[in-house]
């Protein structure tokens, strides 16, 4: 089965610096890989998605960008944070294309980032 | 955009009370996943349902998907302190959207002793 890792747990970070939050997978090759914000416990918003190595999707216009450079890592940035970019972020994986059409999606843990 | 619609937002019951939670949208979906969440964790999947009208039982938990695939509902049975959580439904279209899940708002579910 596939375990997704993600780290830090917790950040708090000042208002114009750089962010880089990264997961890592285990357990499943080729994996489609999501980022997910989730604000106040509540419903998740999808920011990015990656079929494949340095192939990004991104689903809102924001302040933060994505990369893949391995096939097992997929990492969150950001040049400069705003108060806005607040919240729980999650990562994300399922199966390769070709197998997820109804895969489900494991989740890390999330990290919590408060900008000040 | 497809859009998932939850309800209610909140319940607040007592151990043993029975509830339901629905996840209704305009749109079609090839499936439909139930998520469970704690606290400081990420969400965890409880059930997926791909047909129409389709029944799957989790010990107290009864899931439905709707005929026509635009609706699902979450019920339980004997509620218990320990089903404390978010309760998320969460919809894929299927075809070229890579696995995409449409998020509902979220359930938040306390069961009291």
């Amino acid at each position: 089965s596939q375990t997704i890792h993600q780290w830090p747990a917790t950040l708090v970070q000042p208002v114009g610096s750089p962010l880089s939050l990264e997961c890592t997978v285990e357990g499943t090759s080729n994996p489609n890989l999501y980022w997910y914000r989730q604000a106040a416990g509540r419903g998740l918003q999808l920011l990015f998605y990656s079929v494949g190595i340095g192939q990004i999707s991104s689903e809102v216009p924001q302040n933060l960008s994505a990369s893949r450079p391995q096939d097992r890592q997929f990492i969150l940035s950001s040049k400069k944070l705003l108060l806005s970019d607040s919240g729980f972020y999650l990562c994300a994986g399922s199966g390769p294309l070709a197998s997820s059409y109804n895969s489900p999606l494991h989740f890390g843990n999330g990290t919590r980032l408060t900008v000040t | 955009t497809q859009l998932l619609e939850q309800s209610p937002q909140f319940l607040s019951i007592q151990e043993g009370e029975n509830l339901t939670v629905y996840c209704n949208s305009s749109s079609v979906f090839s499936s439909l996943q139930w998520y469970r969440q704690e606290p400081g964790e990420g969400p965890v999947l409880l059930v997926t349902v791909v047909t129409g009208g389709e029944v799957k039982k989790l010990k107290r938990l009864t899931f439905q998907f709707g005929d026509a695939r635009k609706d699902s509902s979450l019920h339980i049975t004997a509620a218990q302190p320990g089903d404390t959580g978010l309760y998320l439904c969460a919809g894929t279209a299927g075809g070229t959207s890579y696995g995409k899940l449409t998020f509902g708002q979220g359930t938040i579910l306390t069961v009291h002793p």
